[in-house]
């Protein structure tokens, strides 16, 4: 069964720190990872696409990394804003169909 | 340049109600994909509109239908509504009904309460 899963459930950061987002998946055969970002009521936005020979990409403050061996995926967030407060799911296509993680839910504290 | 928009933005009904909730994709997408978003959990597939028709369809029963118009706006139709049917549902649209690559555009959902 294709299952994607998220690490930790849940974080607490001070403004300003770094925090890493794990995502583990067994979707096979493997197109694509993305990351989304969801804000409290509202719909989930795309943050970066990784595809199998990528191993790296950058939005702004936001990286994610793609360990296709391995199956791992993070998203790196550098230096933390209040407006980083959010769900921040991982998403994997393989086969024509997304597997969604439950999502990590990132507070940032003043 | 207009986003994917959903309507009602809040609906509560009662058990063994009928519910139906609208979307419109994002100007220029043609296929509209619908999902359920539990509270702490992340959205679950419930079906793809392309061309007005079903192109795919999540492990969700009968009750939830669906419908895409000619304009490529959709509709999510959920008969004999059960408690546990309470989410967010999230209508989410892109381009050519290509599934690879596909960046999703989602709407700002509908939260149906049942009660």
């Amino acid at each position: 069964k294709n299952q994607v899963e998220q690490s930790p459930q849940s974080l607490i950061i001070l403004e300003g720190k770094n925090c890493t987002l794990q995502c583990n998946y067994t979707v096979s055969p493997f197109s694509n990872l993305r990351w989304y970002k969801q804000d409290t009521g509202r719909g989930p936005v795309s943050l970066t696409i990784m595809t199998f020979s990528e191993n790296t990409k950058s939005n702004g403050r936001y990286t994610a990394t793609l360990d296709a061996d391995t199956k791992q995926s993070s998203l790196h967030i550098t230096a933390s804003q209040l407006s980083d407060s959010a769900s921040y799911i991982c998403v994997v296509m393989g086969a024509g169909k997304s597997t969604f993680g439950d999502g990590t839910t990132l507070t940032v504290k003043p | 340049d207009a986003g994917v928009t959903q309507s009602p933005t809040h609906l509560i009904k009662t058990r063994g109600q009928q519910v139906t909730l609208r979307c419109s994709p994002k100007s220029g997408h043609d296929t509209v994909s619908w999902y359920q978003q539990a509270l702490g959990q992340g959205p679950q597939f419930i079906f793809q509109y392309y061309e007005e028709e079903e192109r795919q369809r999540g492990n969700f029963p009968d009750r939830f239908s669906g419908h895409q118009f000619p304009n490529y706006s959709s509709e999510l139709n959920v008969n004999a509504l059960l408690l546990g049917d309470s989410a967010l549902y999230l209508c989410a649209s892109s381009l050519g009904g290509r599934t690879t690559n596909e960046k999703l555009f989602f709407g700002s959902g509908t939260q149906l309460s049942v009660l």
